[in-house]
């Protein structure tokens, strides 16, 4: 079983649409949780990052972490053609350690 | 503001040839430092990290090397390429002490034909 699991899609959704994008882990010492979206041919960037449980807004993005059932969301509101890229979830216990990432999920846009 | 730069962007390469692929950040130091290479749906592996000018340690004990002769340099080598070396390679940076969040370059995708 991988530690931290994420479905590849691709998933295809219209202009304007609410996304959610999802993993499950197993490690329970996860502490620190990432999302990155990553363009094709390009380096990930980071989106958002949270500490434990709990939601996180930052403009049409909302991340969310439910470390009771180890399972970590992206939403993204009111989706636009420019939010078409891979999505990836990365964890980590915290400080220097490894840095654990999801497999990635594409996402498409239609306009 | 910090900056993290990657070349070449791109490199083909026969197998059998040596690699060097360098990484440098600017606007920080003393940064931890990391390699990755991401293959098609496989996500990211960690092969390096670096905590300190010369101070290496490896994930994936390949063909491949890392060395940090400078507090924001980071090469990748390799004396002979593999097939199994063509991807995309990442380098990533840690800033501060009780930072966790890792920003990466641009990349550089090797293809060993």
């Amino acid at each position: 079983q991988k530690e931290v699991e994420q479905d590849p899609g691709p998933l295809s959704v219209p202009e304007g649409a609410i996304v959610s994008l999802n993993c499950t882990y197993s490690n329970s010492a996860f502490q620190y949780f990432m999302w990155y979206r990553q363009y094709s041919r390009k380096g990930p960037e980071l989106l958002m990052y949270t500490y434990s449980s709990g939601n996180k807004e930052d403009g049409r993005f909302t991340a969310q972490v439910d470390k009771s059932s180890k399972y970590i969301s992206l939403f993204i509101r009111d989706s636009q053609p420019s939010d078409s890229a891979t999505y990836l979830c990365a964890m980590t216990i915290g400080g220097y350690q490894k840095v654990t990432f999801g497999t990635g999920t594409k996402l498409q846009v239609i306009p | 503001s910090q900056t993290i730069h990657q070349w070449p962007a791109t490199l083909v390469q026969p197998v059998g040839s040596p690699l060097s692929l360098e990484c440098t950040v600017e606007g920080t130091s003393n940064p931890n430092l990391y390699w990755y290479r991401q293959a098609a749906g496989r996500g990211l592996q960690l092969l390096f990290y670096s905590v300190g000018i010369g101070q290496i340690s490896s994930e994936v004990p390949q063909n491949l090397s890392a060395s940090r002769p400078q507090d924001r340099q980071f090469i990748l080598s390799s004396k002979k390429l593999l097939l199994s070396d063509s991807g995309f390679y990442l380098c990533a940076w840690v800033g501060t002490v009780s930072s966790y969040e890792q920003y990466f370059g641009p990349g550089t995708r090797l293809t060993v034909t």
